[in-house]
């Protein structure tokens, strides 16, 4: 089993753009995919990134995912801010076909 | 439009069993995943199972092992999500979620049930 590990929470400007890690704490962060959902205060979650960079249709191109095998993490990065991403942000991978998550990430769009 | 309609907020005593449903409205499970998750109150999520609704083949996260039980019934489009020996720590939102079962893709989330655990 692993931890994903993310920070409590980020903030920027609208119209910036904004990185949220997330650090795998052993096995390879390659090793299996990496999924990232948006929850909206009150709301469900939803899937904003799939398999580390793949966006479900109706996301928009704002959203992208990537990895860093030196880091052993894998990213979120959210361009153009808008107030509307203001959201709490979970990154989630497995091993096997059993899920672990990220303690989640709140962005604020000051 | 496909919605994952999930039942009612329940208020329920310790020690006692609580049972979740969660129905593919505009859609269908066959051919996908059903997952559960829960939020405690200000927490973030956590994996409690899946179950291929197909096969109907279950799986459970180890904390969860023996106190849960997931299920899909084909004929009306439900899964359930059943959860017994209940204490305040079960205080939750709880969430149902389709998933590709030849990938990683949800593309659709429940809107969540309460289940608060409360003498």
């Amino acid at each position: 089993n692993f931890l994903l590990t993310q920070p409590h929470s980020v903030s920027e400007s609208p119209g910036k753009t904004l990185t949220i890690p997330c650090t795998r704490s052993s096995g390879n962060i390659d090793s299996s995919f990496v999924q990232w959902y948006q929850q909206r205060p009150g709301g469900s979650p939803t899937t904003v990134i799939y398999e580390y960079h793949q966006r479900p249709s109706g996301v928009p191109d704002r959203f992208s995912g990537s990895i860093d095998s030196s880091s052993n993490s894998a990213s979120l990065t959210i361009s153009g801010l808008r107030t509307e991403d203001e959201a709490d942000y979970y990154c989630q991978s497995s091993y096997g076909s059993h899920w672990v998550f990220g303690g989640g990430t709140k962005v604020t769009v000051l | 439009q496909v919605q994952l309609v999930q039942s009612g907020a329940e208020m329920k005593k310790p020690g006692s069993s609580v049972k979740v449903s969660c129905k593919a409205s505009g859609d269908t499970f066959k051919g996908y995943t059903v997952s559960w998750v829960r939020q405690a109150p200000g927490q973030g999520l956590e994996w409690m199972g899946r179950v291929i609704a197909v096969l109907g083949m279950p799986e459970y996260a180890e904390m969860f092992q023996g106190r849960v039980t997931i299920t899909a019934d084909e004929s009306t489009e439900t899964a359930y999500m059943e959860l017994r020996s209940l204490t305040s720590d079960d205080t939750a939102m709880y969430f149902c979620a389709r998933g590709s079962t030849s990938g990683w893709l949800v593309d659709y989330w429940g809107q969540g049930t309460l289940v608060t655990v409360s003498s």
